[in-house]
C-alpha cells in the first residue's frame, strides 16, 4: 500500500540556519511526488514537484529512488518560510494523491 | 477566478443530524477531492471523483456520501454525524490524469464540529 511518512512534527531553526524537511514513501510503482505547503491563513498551495526539478523560494528537493526518500532542503531559512509542510504520493492511475501527517516549520528570528 | 470554492466555512453539529459540505470549481477540472485535516495525521482522503459521472472511495469513506452533480460541483454529505466527523473538510480539484503538472488546487477548507 502506498504511504507517506514524515518523521517531525514540528520542526524548529533559527533564521539564516539550514533546514531539511524529511519525507520517506512506500510504493510499489513510479512515484510522482510533491510538496504542499500551508501558510498561516492561506489555502493550502503546491510548493515543488520532483518532475519538475526547480527550486521554488529556494527550497529543492531530490527523489531518491533508493532510500525511498523525498526530502525538502533549503540553505538558509527564512522566517516567512514559517509554515506546516506536507508531502504528497501521487498514484500511477493519476488521480488519487496521499498526504503525509504533516511537518510544522517555525524559523525563530 | 475564484478557483475553489466551499460552503459553508463554519458548522457546528449536532450528534446524528445531517449536513452537506458543498464545493465548486471554476478551473475547468476533470478531478475533484474531499480530504478532512485532522492533527497529527495530516490530510486524508475520504472520496474522489476522477471525471465528471465517476466517484470512488479515498482512504477514510466511512460516514460520507458525495455526488459529482456536474463539471464544477463535488458535494460531501454526512448523513448522521458523528465526533469523530469534526475536523477541517478541504474540497480540491486537479487536471486528470496527466503527469506533467498534475496539481492539486485547495479550497479554504470548512471547519465542522459535531458536538
Amino acid at each position: 500500500a502506498q504511504r507517506v511518512t514524515q518523521p517531525e512534527k514540528l520542526l524548529s531553526v533559527f533564521k539564516g540556519a539550514p533546514v531539511e524537511l524529511k519525507c520517506n514513501y512506500s510504493y510499489s510503482g513510479s512515484p510522482e511526488l510533491f510538496w504542499y505547503v500551508q501558510y498561516s491563513r492561506q489555502r493550502l498551495q503546491l510548493l515543488l514537484r520532483h518532475i519538475s526539478r526547480e527550486s521554488i523560494k529556494g527550497f529543492t528537493a531530490d527523489l531518491n529512488k533508493g532510500e525511498t526518500s523525498f526530502h525538502l532542503k533549503k540553505p538558509f531559512a527564512q522566517e516567512e518560510d514559517s509554515a506546516m509542510y506536507y508531502c504528497a504520493l501521487r498514484d500511477t492511475g493519476g488521480f488519487k494523491t496521499i498526504f503525509g501527517a504533516g511537518t510544522r516549520l517555525f524559523v525563530k528570528a | 477566478n475564484a478557483g475553489v470554492t466551499q460552503t459553508p466555512k463554519f458548522q457546528v453539529l449536532k450528534t446524528g443530524q445531517s449536513m452537506t459540505l458543498q464545493c465548486a470549481q471554476d478551473m475547468n477540472h476533470n478531478s475533484m477531492y474531499w480530504y478532512r485535516q485532522d492533527p497529527g495525521m495530516g490530510l486524508r482522503l475520504i472520496y474522489y471523483s476522477a471525471s465528471e459521472g465517476t466517484t470512488d472511495k479515498g482512504e477514510v469513506p466511512n460516514g460520507y456520501n458525495v455526488s459529482r452533480l456536474n463539471k464544477r460541483e463535488f458535494s460531501l454529505r454526512l448523513e448522521s454525524a458523528a465526533p469523530s466527523q469534526t475536523s477541517v473538510y478541504f474540497c480540491a480539484s486537479s487536471e486528470r490524469g496527466e503527469r506533467i503538472g498534475n496539481t492539486i488546487y485547495f479550497g479554504e477548507g470548512s471547519w465542522l464540529t459535531v458536538v
